[in-house]
């Protein structure tokens, strides 16, 4: 375990689901972002938030939608996808003020059908 | 397995052997890079960084080399093992910690 934890690791959702990935970390971190990883792609960033405030959004279309209660979780609520939008969702977090290598989780491997 | 590393440029080492991976990144700006690695199955996982005020960082096993002059990064691996079989990457930050940019990695093999 990385201290970033993420579920579920597999999801298999049809485009009229509505699904949500969970996202913790217990390292104290400031950070927290979702990103998008694809074959033959390198990572997309989707969000960022800070201080659960949110401060990026890289043009993510509405069906992916963002929450941050708190420091320490991140969800990706998700309604009426796309097969393209099948990938692998990867959770990182980090210190802002530090070297900016970030913590990553396991992923969610996700299947839309 | 994850999908993650079909397609990817590929390395081949026999084990025992020290691998070099390369990678070129885009931003003359970016000031600080770091690799990642990348086990089937796991979200990347950090290696090893360094500064544009350096050259070369070691640490185990691992030496980062880092060309400023033709934007190119280098990751060398001495005395590849089994356990290093994976896909790594490269990433550059140049400004801040959202300004992180991720190459397209290259998968690592080694040969018993």
């Amino acid at each position: 375990e990385t201290g970033v934890t993420q579920t579920p690791r597999h999801l298999v959702m049809g485009m009229t689901n509505k699904k949500s990935l969970k996202c913790e970390q217990h390292l104290g971190h400031n950070a927290m972002y979702w990103y998008k990883q694809s074959a033959k792609k390198p990572l997309e960033l989707m969000f960022v938030y800070n201080f659960k405030e949110q401060t990026e959004n890289n043009s993510v279309p509405s069906r992916f939608s963002p929450e941050c209660p708190n420091s320490s979780h991140l969800f990706l609520h998700l309604h009426t996808l796309q097969p393209e939008d099948s990938a692998l969702y990867l959770c990182a977090s980090s210190q802002k003020g530090e070297d900016y290598g970030y913590t990553f989780g396991s992923g969610t491997r996700l299947t839309v059908v | 397995g994850e999908s993650v590393g079909l397609h990817l440029p590929t390395l081949s080492v026999q084990e025992g052997d020290n691998s070099i991976i390369n990678c070129a990144y885009s931003n003359s700006a970016s000031d600080y890079f770091i690799w990642y690695k990348q086990e089937s199955g796991k979200g990347p996982q950090f290696i090893i960084d360094i500064r544009s005020n350096m050259d070369k960082r070691q640490g185990q096993r691992v030496t980062v080399l880092l060309n400023k002059t033709v934007k190119h990064l280098s990751l060398q691996i001495a005395a590849t093992q089994p356990g290093d079989s994976a896909v790594y990457f490269c990433a550059e930050n140049n400004g801040g910690y959202q300004k992180v940019t991720f190459g397209i990695g290259t998968k690592l093999q080694v040969i018993p």
